[in-house]
């Protein structure tokens, strides 16, 4: 059971990324998959989610990126992704995908993270 | 927003008690989560629906809630436990939904 993220790297500001989530060992379309981030040295920060085909794929965002971010899956690879575009400095942070089975639970599985830089 | 309040720093000797406090409005009614995070590695769940622990995770772990306060508590502290610990709530009335404490730093 786990989640593999990939994708991040050094991109200039006002730069595009997009990070891949791979999911195995679950039923990942059933699954609701978050992406929280966290700048070096600070807290968690929730970035957004993307829900299940049951719940028609609903996404959400933080108000930071709204906007900037958007969040798609493919179930048939088992893989979310987040497309991160009009970077700036503020959103350099090690970007984690995550699994939450229910909106109150806990998340559960978390990958290990890749690293985005966002510097001239 | 809902905020989740934690002491920056907690600080406990080995075989010793350690209590980490997350505060917030009327905690108690809400389902409050714990993760560890050790240096460079990802968080990892140690309590969640307040008390539970997920498999694998030591019974020297525990948590509770009640009125404006969470609190994580590990029992006879090892140098392994050393890391950060972040409290995390959802909150269907706040914008964003998913909110975490600042996170405290155990140092054994």
């Amino acid at each position: 059971v786990q989640l593999v993220e990939s994708g991040g790297g050094l991109v200039q500001p006002g730069g595009s990324l997009k990070l891949s989530c791979a999911a195995s060992g679950f039923t990942f379309s059933d699954s609701e998959i978050h992406w929280v981030r966290q700048a070096s040295g600070k807290g968690l920060e929730w970035v957004g989610h993307i829900r299940s085909k049951g719940n028609s794929h609903a996404t959400a965002y933080a108000a930071s990126v709204k906007g900037k971010f958007t969040i798609s899956r493919d179930d048939s690879k088992s893989t979310a992704y987040l497309q991160m575009t009009s970077l700036q400095t503020e959103d350099t942070a090690v970007y984690y995908c995550v699994r939450l089975v229910v909106p109150q639970g806990a998340f559960d599985i978390w990958g290990q993270g890749t690293m985005v830089t966002v510097s001239s | 927003s809902y905020v989740l309040t934690q002491p920056p720093s907690v600080s406990v000797a080995p075989g010793k008690t350690a209590t980490i406090t997350c505060e917030g409005n009327n905690i108690g009614s809400k389902s409050v989560h714990w993760y560890q995070q050790k240096p460079g590695q990802a968080p990892v769940l140690v309590i969640y629906y307040d008390t539970d622990r997920p498999s694998g995770i030591p019974e020297r772990f525990s948590g509770s809630n009640s009125g404006n306060t969470a609190t994580l508590t590990i029992s006879r502290v090892e140098a392994g436990d050393e890391g950060d610990y972040f409290c995390q709530v959802w909150d269907s009335s706040s914008d964003p939904n998913w909110v975490f404490g600042g996170g405290t730093k155990l140092t054994v």
